[in-house]
Order: structure tokens, then C-alpha cells, then sequence
């Protein structure tokens, strides 16, 4: 079965610092790779998505991610954060041949202080 | 709508009592998924329904638990006898056909079991 670690589940910083999420999972086939946000008070919305291709994918908002094949990693980045960023990250991962249910992580919370 | 809606969006219950949430999907989804969110949890898958054929109930935690879904429409999700533990928000995804397809996500319902 396939398992999704994030780390650091509470995660504070001011405004304009960098972040970056890491994301490890654990399944050694094909597979496609999610990052999802919850802004206070919102349901799940889709920032990122990984198929194929070029390992750097960018999203909505400024943010980014890269697939790191051999690290089993998709860690989520953004350079400049800003208190709108105040959310719940929460990185998933599907098995690109199963019935393309989500394992997902634990989640990060995310404060950002203006 | 244009998304996916979820009633009752909060629900509190007496521990025993059984209780019915509903999931109206984006319409021409063929996909349609429920997962649990534990309070400090990620998201954890409970079932899925692809169009006509059987559902993949492996996520189910218990008998007391079952789903329905008629054709590509709505789908309900039963819990029979709640037990405290059940508490949590019970989110509906719905999506297209194939591996690469992302998910998109309801507002969920927020059970509480008393």
C-alpha cells in the first residue's frame, strides 16, 4: 500500500520568507503526485499536479514542486510567502494503474504572519 | 452548480443513531470517491464508485459503514450505530476515467457523534 509522509506539521514563518513542504511516499511504480490546499473555511482545492514530463511543475499562486524520482520525493516550494498562504498543504499520491484513489499525507499547517 | 456539493455540511448525533450524508457530483464525473478526514489526520480513502461497475469498498473501516451510488449521480454514505470514533469530516471527491485525473473535492461534512 502506498503511505505519504509530510514533516513539520506546524509551520509558522513571516511574511516574504521562503517555504518549502517536503512530501515522501512509498511506492516503487508509476505514479501521479498532488499537492492539495484548505484555506480557512474552504474545501480541498488542487494547487499542483505531477503526471509526467518535466520533474519542476509550477501552480496557481506562485507556487512550485519537484519530483524527485530517486528520493521518492515531491516537496512543495515557494519563495515568497504572503498571509493570504495561511492553509493546510496536503500532498497526495495515486497509483497511476489502480483505481485512482488518493493516499495522502498528514497534512501541513501553515501560518503566515503579516 | 458547477462543483462538487455535500449535505448536511454539519451533522451531530447521538452515539447508536444511524445518519445519511449526501454527495451530488460535477456532473459527467464518472468517479466518485468518499474519504475521512480524523481530526490532526489526513485524508483517508473510504470507497469508490466508477460508473457502473462495483464499487471498490476496501477503504471501509466497518460493516457498519456503506455507500450507494445510482449510475454517474448522487451517492450516499451510510453509518450505522455511530460510535464516537466516527467523528470527523467526511469528504466526497468526484473525477473522470483513467489515472491521471485529478480529483475534485466537496465541502465535506462535519459528523460529531455525542
Amino acid at each position: 500500500a502506498q503511505s505519504v509522509s509530510q514533516h513539520n506539521h506546524h509551520v509558522i514563518l513571516s511574511e516574504a520568507a521562503s517555504l518549502e513542504l517536503g512530501c515522501n511516499y512509498s511506492y516503487g511504480g508509476t505514479v501521479n503526485l498532488f499537492w492539495y490546499v484548505q484555506y480557512p473555511g474552504q474545501h480541498l482545492q488542487l494547487l499542483l499536479k505531477y503526471f509526467s514530463g518535466d520533474p519542476l511543475v509550477k501552480g496557481i499562486k506562485g507556487f512550485e514542486a519537484e519530483f524527485i524520482k530517486s528520493k521518492f520525493s515531491f516537496n512543495l516550494r515557494k519563495p515568497s510567502v504572503q498571509w493570504s498562504d495561511t492553509a493546510e498543504y496536503f500532498c497526495a499520491v495515486n497509483n497511476y494503474y489502480g483505481n485512482n484513489r488518493l493516499a495522502f499525507g498528514k497534512g501541513n499547517q501553515v501560518v503566515v504572519i503579516p | 452548480g458547477a462543483g462538487v456539493s455535500q449535505s448536511p455540511s454539519n451533522k451531530v448525533t447521538e452515539k447508536g443513531k444511524d445518519v445519511e450524508l449526501r454527495c451530488d457530483p460535477i456532473s459527467g464525473h464518472t468517479a466518485l470517491y468518499w474519504y475521512r478526514q480524523r481530526l490532526g489526520q489526513g485524508l483517508e480513502f473510504l470507497i469508490y464508485f466508477q460508473g457502473n461497475s462495483a464499487p471498490d469498498k476496501s477503504g471501509l473501516p466497518s460493516d457498519r459503514f456503506s455507500a450507494e451510488r445510482t449510475g454517474e449521480s448522487v451517492s450516499t454514505l451510510t453509518i450505522q450505530r455511530t460510535q464516537q470514533e466516527d467523528s470527523a469530516v467526511y469528504l466526497c471527491a468526484s473525477g473522470g476515467t483513467g489515472g491521471s485525473y485529478e480529483q475534485y473535492f466537496g465541502p465535506g461534512t462535519r459528523l460529531t457523534v455525542t
